[in-house]
């Protein structure tokens, strides 16, 4: 069973356009929620976190939604560029304990 | 400037072979993570350590221990394998002990179980 469900698996997006990825999760004692992104051969690197008392927060051309009564978040990229190709973890952590979703392959097309 | 430092970066093992993968970290962080990737399964906790002299179980401990020697490395060990733990495993460490900052990843190990 997993505790943090993202969508899509694949996603490819034109230059320019914005690569929406989302993640739910179930457990209401996640306190923190990072994004992480990945590019082959490499470990996780984080990009950008919230925390639940803000609805959003963005930083350069990346933006995360958060909704709370919804349990739900989600990663804007905008003008998205091929350097952002790279598969994207969205996370969240309680405790000392961090969970990963199942990852998203952004594929951005020149 | 070495961070995450984890060994081997590859191995194999036939199936009842024991090993540990290393890992130390050289920023005085508190907490450490043990996770493995898997593909369309994204990075799944093994265990963790919040503090020096403390371990947890993570998503899915079983087949694993762990060992945090000191308050720089953090030890996997596979008593067993078998050829589920074929897999990528990352270690982590995080200067927060309650989960909220930044986690620092090593590059890999990828371990291949016959």
């Amino acid at each position: 069973q997993q505790q943090v469900k993202q969508s899509p698996q694949s996603l490819i997006v034109q230059k320019g356009g914005i690569s929406i990825i989302n993640c739910a999760y179930e457990n209401t004692a996640f306190d923190y929620f990072p994004w992480y992104q990945q590019f082959p051969g490499k470990g996780p690197a984080l990009l950008i976190a919230i925390r639940p008392d803000v609805s959003e927060k963005k930083e350069g051309r990346f933006t995360i939604s958060f909704n709370k009564s919804a349990k739900q978040f989600s990663l804007h990229i905008m003008d998205s560029q091929p350097g952002d190709s790279a598969t994207y973890f969205c996370a969240a952590s309680s405790a000392s304990k961090i969970i990963f979703g199942s990852g998203t392959r952004l594929s951005i097309r020149p | 400037n070495a961070g995450v430092t984890q060994t081997p970066k590859f191995q194999v093992l036939k199936t009842g072979q024991s090993m540990t993968l290393q890992c130390a970290q050289d920023m005085n962080h508190n907490s450490m993570y043990w996770y493995r990737q898997d593909p369309g399964m994204g990075l799944r906790l093994i265990y963790y350590s919040a503090s020096e002299g403390t371990t947890d179980k993570g998503e899915v401990p079983n087949g694993y221990n762990v060992s945090r020697l000191n308050k720089r490395e953090f030890s996997l060990r596979l008593e067993s394998a078998a050829p589920s733990q074929t897999s990528v495993y990352f270690c982590a460490s995080s200067p927060l002990r309650d989960g909220s900052g930044e986690l620092f990843f090593g590059e890999g190990s990828r371990l291949t179980v016959l």
